[in-house]
């Protein structure tokens, strides 16, 4: 079992640039959430998603945006990049939308300058 | 709103002391929590995951404990290693989504 696998692990962007990352999650999970860790900082969730449907959303304006595959993988749209975007982005996931563990992948870093 | 404090901020100990890491939270209705362990650049490792239900879980020299009625946990370190050196984070989950303190930097010197 791959565990969460996600892609590119490294990422430099230039502002106003768009960026998508990728997310396949554990064999046998069908929920994907994304956080965003800023340095220093404690993960912060974006948004999950649930049967190719955005379910909950955290506080981060619309230029972030999502998608969900029928094979259950997922990315993470952002759009018009700002400086404050640098961060580690973590996917998770799971099974179902309740409270059952989430497993985490190793993330993406990304910078943007 | 879910809030997660974790207390101390920084921790600097000498080697083969035990020491315990704070993790409290605001809203008990949680599903688990979760303790993380991440090194410098890197993604999570996950330590420990409490069910609501269960009071402690142990892992080798970690134990982690929850007291849910009063939003708190612990994690206990025995016989700290300079290996142990990262920061840990403290994660509680409701319906979908996990809440993160902002984490405890240990450093374990030799």
């Amino acid at each position: 079992d791959a565990g969460v696998t996600q892609s590119p692990t490294h990422l430099i962007k230039t502002r106003g640039q768009q960026v998508t990352l990728r997310c396949s999650p554990k064999s046998g999970h069908d929920t994907v959430s994304w956080y965003q860790q800023a340095l220093g900082q404690g993960p912060q969730f974006i948004f999950q998603y649930y049967e190719e449907e955005e379910r909950q959303r955290g506080n981060f304006p619309d230029r972030f945006s999502g998608h969900q595959f029928p094979n259950y993988s997922s990315e993470l749209n952002v759009n018009a990049l700002l400086l404050g975007d640098s961060a580690l982005y973590l996917c998770a996931s799971s099974f179902g939308t309740g409270g059952t563990e989430a497993f985490f992948g190793q993330g993406t870093r990304l910078t943007v300058v | 709103k879910q809030e997660v404090t974790q207390i101390p901020a920084a921790l600097s100990v000498p080697e083969g002391e035990n020491l315990v890491l704070n993790c409290s939270f605001t809203d008990s209705a949680i599903y688990n929590l979760q303790w993380f362990r991440q090194d410098p650049g890197k993604g999570l490792t996950s330590l420990l995951l409490i069910q609501s239900s269960q009071r402690e879980q142990t892992s080798g020299r970690l134990n982690a404990s929850l007291d849910k009625s009063s939003g708190r946990s612990t994690l206990y370190i025995a016989a700290s290693q300079p290996g142990d050196s990262a920061t840990y984070l403290c994660a509680v989950r409701d319906a979908g989504k996990s809440t993160f303190g902002d984490g405890t930097t240990l450093t374990v010197k030799p």
